[in-house]
C-alpha cells in the first residue's frame, strides 16, 4: 500500500464547474498537507498548505483535510482552461526534516 | 525573487554512460532537495540537505547516484553509470529550515537514456 493515494484521472470538466480533488494516506504522522500545481514541462508550485485537519479558502480554492479518516481534498470553483493542469498532493510531518511523499498526480482538463 | 534555477533542461545519454545535473537554491534557503520524478507519476524524494548536512537519502539508489552540496548553496547530483529505468525529470526544490511544507521548485532536467 503507497503511503499517499491520488486517482490520476484524467478528469474533463466544461469551463465553470466546480472540481473536486482528493487524496487518501496511511501515515497518521502526517501534519503538513499541501496541492501543488504543474502544468505541463514546468515544476510545481504551492498552491496551498493545511497545517493538521480543517478547512482553508484561497479564493477559488478551498483544501480540506479530515485526519480522522486520512482523506484530503481541493475544490475549484468556477474552473477556468488556465486551471488544466497536473494536481499533486503532498504531505509531510515536521519531524523527520519534513521529508515530504507526493501522490501522483491528478491531471485536470478544463473545456472552453 | 529569483527562483530555483537548474540546468542543464535536457539531456540525451545513452546507458552507461555519465550526467550531472546543477541546481541553485533561491538565495537564504537553507533547505534542499532533489526529487525524481517519472512520467505519470508523483516527484520521489532522492536526498534532502540541510546546508551542507545531509537529511534524508533513503530512496538514493547509492550504487549509481551521488549528491553533493558544497558551502550549503548549490548543489550538484550525478549519475554513473545511467540505466534506462533512469530516464525522468529531475526537480530541484528549496525551502527555509522552518517552513519545509513551502517548497519552491524549478523547472526540472529531463533526462532520457537511450
Amino acid at each position: 500500500q503507497k503511503e499517499v493515494e491520488q486517482d490520476p484521472g484524467p478528469l474533463s470538466v466544461p469551463e465553470g464547474a466546480i472540481v473536486s480533488l482528493n487524496c487518501t494516506y496511511s501515515n497518521s504522522a502526517f501534519q503538513y498537507f499541501m496541492w501543488y500545481r504543474q502544468y505541463s514541462r514546468k515544476g510545481p508550485e504551492l498552491l496551498m498548505y493545511t497545517y493538521s485537519s480543517g478547512n482553508k479558502e484561497d479564493g477559488r480554492f478551498t483544501a480540506q483535510v479530515d485526519k480522522s479518516s486520512k482523506y484530503i481534498s481541493l475544490f475549484i470553483r468556477d474552473s477556468q482552461p488556465s486551471d488544466s493542469a497536473t494536481y499533486l498532493c503532498a504531505m509531510s510531518a515536521s519531524t523527520g526534516g519534513f521529508k515530504t511523499i507526493f501522490g501522483a498526480g491528478t491531471r485536470l482538463f478544463v473545456k472552453a | 525573487e529569483a527562483g530555483v534555477a537548474q540546468s542543464p533542461r535536457y539531456k540525451i545519454i545513452e546507458k552507461r554512460q555519465s550526467v550531472a545535473f546543477w541546481c541553485n537554491p533561491i538565495s537564504g534557503h537553507a533547505t534542499l532537495y532533489w526529487y525524481q520524478q517519472i512520467l505519470g507519476q508523483g516527484p520521489k524524494l532522492l536526498i534532502q540537505f540541510q546546508n551542507n548536512g545531509v537529511v534524508d537519502d533513503s530512496q538514493l539508489p547509492k550504487d549509481r547516484f551521488s549528491a553533493e552540496r558544497l558551502k550549503g548553496v548549490d548543489s550538484t547530483l550525478k549519475i554513473q553509470p545511467a540505466k534506462l529505468e533512469d530516464s525522468a525529470v529531475y526537480l530541484c526544490a528549496s525551502s527555509s529550515q522552518v517552513l519545509g511544507y513551502e517548497q519552491y521548485f524549478g523547472p526540472g532536467t529531463r533526462l532520457t537514456v537511450t
